[in-house]
Protein backbone atom coordinates (compact mmCIF):
# COMPACT_ATOMS: atom_id res chain seq x y z
CA UNK A 1 0.00 0.00 0.00
CA UNK A 2 1.44 3.38 -0.70
CA UNK A 3 2.01 5.48 2.04
CA UNK A 4 3.70 8.54 3.04
CA UNK A 5 5.01 9.25 7.29
CA UNK A 6 6.26 12.91 8.03
CA UNK A 7 8.35 13.92 11.19
CA UNK A 8 8.21 15.01 13.53
CA UNK A 9 4.28 16.12 13.39
CA UNK A 10 4.92 19.68 15.21
CA UNK A 11 8.65 21.05 15.72
CA UNK A 12 9.38 24.58 17.74
CA UNK A 13 12.85 26.22 16.80
CA UNK A 14 13.87 29.52 17.53
CA UNK A 15 14.67 32.02 14.98
CA UNK A 16 17.73 31.23 13.31
CA UNK A 17 17.90 27.46 14.63
CA UNK A 18 18.55 25.22 11.53
CA UNK A 19 16.99 22.07 10.97
CA UNK A 20 15.20 19.22 8.96
CA UNK A 21 12.08 17.95 8.25
CA UNK A 22 11.52 14.25 7.43
CA UNK A 23 9.05 12.52 4.74
CA UNK A 24 9.20 8.90 4.80
CA UNK A 25 7.72 6.91 1.60
CA UNK A 26 6.56 3.62 0.48
CA UNK A 27 4.97 3.65 -3.39
CA UNK A 28 4.82 1.33 -6.19
CA UNK A 29 6.85 3.51 -9.03
CA UNK A 30 7.47 7.03 -7.52
CA UNK A 31 6.66 9.47 -10.75
CA UNK A 32 7.71 12.71 -7.91
CA UNK A 33 7.83 13.99 -4.48
CA UNK A 34 6.12 17.26 -3.73
CA UNK A 35 6.56 19.81 -0.82
CA UNK A 36 3.88 21.95 0.31
CA UNK A 37 3.52 25.31 2.50
CA UNK A 38 -0.11 25.55 4.34
CA UNK A 39 -1.03 28.75 6.27
CA UNK A 40 -3.81 28.75 8.78
CA UNK A 41 -7.58 29.18 6.70
CA UNK A 42 -5.56 28.73 3.07
CA UNK A 43 -4.29 25.84 0.89
CA UNK A 44 -1.53 23.96 0.09
CA UNK A 45 1.39 26.29 -1.53
CA UNK A 46 3.59 24.44 -3.95
CA UNK A 47 7.16 24.45 -2.67
CA UNK A 48 9.15 21.79 -4.78
CA UNK A 49 8.71 18.44 -7.00
CA UNK A 50 11.60 16.12 -6.70
CA UNK A 51 11.64 13.12 -9.35
CA UNK A 52 14.88 11.17 -8.36
CA UNK A 53 17.07 9.87 -6.08
CA UNK A 54 20.04 12.18 -5.27
CA UNK A 55 18.24 15.37 -6.20
CA UNK A 56 18.36 18.59 -4.43
CA UNK A 57 16.32 21.98 -5.21
CA UNK A 58 16.51 25.37 -3.59
CA UNK A 59 14.55 28.21 -2.17
CA UNK A 60 15.00 30.79 0.15
CA UNK A 61 15.89 29.24 3.09
CA UNK A 62 14.38 25.34 2.23
CA UNK A 63 16.65 23.03 0.63
CA UNK A 64 14.56 19.25 -0.67
CA UNK A 65 16.57 16.56 -0.76
CA UNK A 66 15.17 13.36 -1.91
CA UNK A 67 16.39 9.65 -1.18
CA UNK A 68 14.94 6.12 -2.84
CA UNK A 69 13.34 6.05 0.71
CA UNK A 70 12.66 9.59 2.04
CA UNK A 71 12.53 12.84 1.24
CA UNK A 72 14.02 15.81 3.71
CA UNK A 73 13.33 19.81 3.88
CA UNK A 74 16.53 21.39 5.61
CA UNK A 75 15.39 25.06 7.07
CA UNK A 76 18.92 26.98 7.19
CA UNK A 77 17.85 30.03 9.94
CA UNK A 78 14.37 30.04 9.67
CA UNK A 79 12.60 33.46 10.86
CA UNK A 80 9.19 33.47 11.75
CA UNK A 81 7.47 33.75 8.55
CA UNK A 82 8.54 30.54 7.85
CA UNK A 83 6.15 29.30 10.09
CA UNK A 84 3.51 27.02 8.75
CA UNK A 85 2.41 23.26 8.15
CA UNK A 86 4.59 21.39 5.97
CA UNK A 87 3.66 19.29 3.51
CA UNK A 88 5.00 16.04 1.46
CA UNK A 89 3.16 14.35 -0.96
CA UNK A 90 4.11 11.46 -3.53
CA UNK A 91 2.94 10.87 -6.58
CA UNK A 92 1.83 7.29 -7.64
CA UNK A 93 1.28 5.07 -10.42
CA UNK A 94 -2.30 6.30 -11.78
CA UNK A 95 -1.32 10.00 -10.85
CA UNK A 96 -2.84 10.86 -7.71
CA UNK A 97 -1.15 12.34 -4.95
CA UNK A 98 -0.41 10.65 -1.72
CA UNK A 99 0.07 13.29 1.47
CA UNK A 100 0.76 13.21 4.58
CA UNK A 101 -0.26 14.36 7.94
CA UNK A 102 2.38 17.37 7.43
CA UNK A 103 4.85 18.79 10.16
CA UNK A 104 3.86 21.95 11.87
CA UNK A 105 6.38 24.44 12.08
CA UNK A 106 6.67 27.79 14.67
CA UNK A 107 9.79 29.51 14.45
CA UNK A 108 9.81 32.05 18.20
CA UNK A 109 11.95 35.13 17.62
CA UNK B 1 -4.59 34.50 -13.38
CA UNK B 2 -6.86 34.14 -10.62
CA UNK B 3 -5.81 30.66 -9.46
CA UNK B 4 -8.32 28.70 -8.33
CA UNK B 5 -11.31 29.78 -7.41
CA UNK B 6 -14.19 28.40 -5.34
CA UNK B 7 -17.54 29.01 -3.71
CA UNK B 8 -18.73 29.71 -1.42
CA UNK B 9 -16.09 29.79 1.08
CA UNK B 10 -17.84 28.80 4.29
CA UNK B 11 -21.02 26.55 4.32
CA UNK B 12 -23.18 25.93 7.30
CA UNK B 13 -26.01 23.90 6.31
CA UNK B 14 -28.27 21.24 8.47
CA UNK B 15 -27.99 17.69 8.69
CA UNK B 16 -30.47 16.01 5.83
CA UNK B 17 -29.78 18.86 3.66
CA UNK B 18 -28.13 19.12 -0.17
CA UNK B 19 -24.58 20.78 -0.30
CA UNK B 20 -22.81 21.79 -3.75
CA UNK B 21 -19.71 22.98 -3.59
CA UNK B 22 -17.94 25.21 -6.96
CA UNK B 23 -14.57 25.35 -8.35
CA UNK B 24 -13.33 27.19 -11.10
CA UNK B 25 -9.75 25.59 -12.54
CA UNK B 26 -7.38 27.80 -13.70
CA UNK B 27 -7.46 28.15 -17.30
CA UNK B 28 -5.74 25.86 -19.20
CA UNK B 29 -5.24 22.70 -16.52
CA UNK B 30 -6.74 19.50 -17.99
CA UNK B 31 -6.47 17.91 -14.41
CA UNK B 32 -9.10 18.78 -11.88
CA UNK B 33 -8.68 16.83 -7.86
CA UNK B 34 -11.55 17.33 -5.19
CA UNK B 35 -9.56 16.94 -1.58
CA UNK B 36 -11.17 16.99 2.13
CA UNK B 37 -9.08 17.65 4.84
CA UNK B 38 -9.89 16.99 8.45
CA UNK B 39 -7.35 16.99 11.23
CA UNK B 40 -7.94 13.15 11.96
CA UNK B 41 -7.36 12.18 8.58
CA UNK B 42 -5.35 15.11 6.96
CA UNK B 43 -5.58 15.89 3.40
CA UNK B 44 -7.52 13.19 1.32
CA UNK B 45 -8.30 12.70 -2.34
CA UNK B 46 -11.66 12.60 -3.30
CA UNK B 47 -11.94 12.35 -6.97
CA UNK B 48 -9.96 13.64 -10.13
CA UNK B 49 -10.34 14.74 -13.56
CA UNK B 50 -8.63 14.32 -16.85
CA UNK B 51 -10.31 16.82 -19.98
CA UNK B 52 -13.11 16.80 -17.75
CA UNK B 53 -13.54 12.88 -17.50
CA UNK B 54 -13.57 11.25 -14.09
CA UNK B 55 -10.39 8.95 -13.58
CA UNK B 56 -10.02 7.58 -10.04
CA UNK B 57 -13.23 8.14 -7.35
CA UNK B 58 -12.21 5.29 -5.40
CA UNK B 59 -11.52 8.40 -2.59
CA UNK B 60 -15.18 9.23 -2.89
CA UNK B 61 -16.64 7.98 0.96
CA UNK B 62 -20.17 7.03 0.10
CA UNK B 63 -22.87 7.76 -2.25
CA UNK B 64 -23.65 10.49 -0.82
CA UNK B 65 -21.09 12.03 -2.44
CA UNK B 66 -20.64 12.98 -6.56
CA UNK B 67 -19.00 15.11 -8.69
CA UNK B 68 -19.11 16.37 -12.19
CA UNK B 69 -17.09 18.37 -14.58
CA UNK B 70 -19.45 19.40 -17.49
CA UNK B 71 -17.02 21.22 -19.08
CA UNK B 72 -13.01 22.82 -19.13
CA UNK B 73 -13.70 26.10 -16.95
CA UNK B 74 -16.15 24.23 -13.77
CA UNK B 75 -16.93 21.33 -11.44
CA UNK B 76 -18.88 20.48 -8.47
CA UNK B 77 -19.09 18.37 -5.77
CA UNK B 78 -21.98 17.74 -4.42
CA UNK B 79 -23.49 16.24 -1.05
CA UNK B 80 -26.58 14.75 -0.74
CA UNK B 81 -28.30 14.11 2.06
CA UNK B 82 -24.96 16.09 4.15
CA UNK B 83 -24.36 14.51 8.05
CA UNK B 84 -21.83 16.24 10.90
CA UNK B 85 -19.11 13.71 9.75
CA UNK B 86 -19.10 15.37 6.53
CA UNK B 87 -17.45 18.53 8.27
CA UNK B 88 -14.53 19.74 6.48
CA UNK B 89 -12.65 21.99 4.36
CA UNK B 90 -12.94 20.88 1.11
CA UNK B 91 -10.17 21.83 -1.52
CA UNK B 92 -9.44 22.21 -5.48
CA UNK B 93 -6.80 22.04 -6.81
CA UNK B 94 -5.83 22.22 -10.65
CA UNK B 95 -2.57 20.88 -12.73
CA UNK B 96 -1.26 20.32 -15.80
CA UNK B 97 0.38 17.21 -17.06
CA UNK B 98 4.23 17.04 -17.41
CA UNK B 99 6.33 14.95 -19.03
CA UNK B 100 6.41 10.77 -18.31
CA UNK B 101 3.02 10.67 -16.48
CA UNK B 102 4.57 12.65 -14.16
CA UNK B 103 2.45 15.81 -12.82
CA UNK B 104 3.30 19.36 -12.53
CA UNK B 105 2.75 20.92 -9.43
CA UNK B 106 -1.21 21.64 -8.04
CA UNK B 107 -2.66 24.99 -7.69
CA UNK B 108 -4.57 24.84 -4.57
CA UNK B 109 -8.13 27.13 -4.28
CA UNK B 110 -8.79 28.73 -0.82
CA UNK B 111 -11.23 26.11 0.23
CA UNK B 112 -14.22 25.55 1.55
CA UNK B 113 -14.48 25.28 5.26
CA UNK B 114 -18.24 23.17 5.78
CA UNK B 115 -20.15 23.00 9.09
CA UNK B 116 -23.24 20.36 9.07
CA UNK B 117 -25.03 20.74 12.13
Amino acid sequence: EDQVTQSPEALRLQEGESSSLNCSYTVSGLRGLFWYRQDPGKGPEFLFTLYSAGEEKEKERLKATLTKKESFLHITAPKPEDSATYLCAVQAVGGKLIFGQGTELSVKP
Amino acid sequence: DAGVIQSPRHEVTEMGQEVTLRCKPISGHDYLFWYRQTMMRGLELLIYFNNNVPIDDSGMPEDRFSAKMPNASFSTLKIQPSEPRDSAVYFCASSLLASGQSLNEQFFGPGTRLTVL
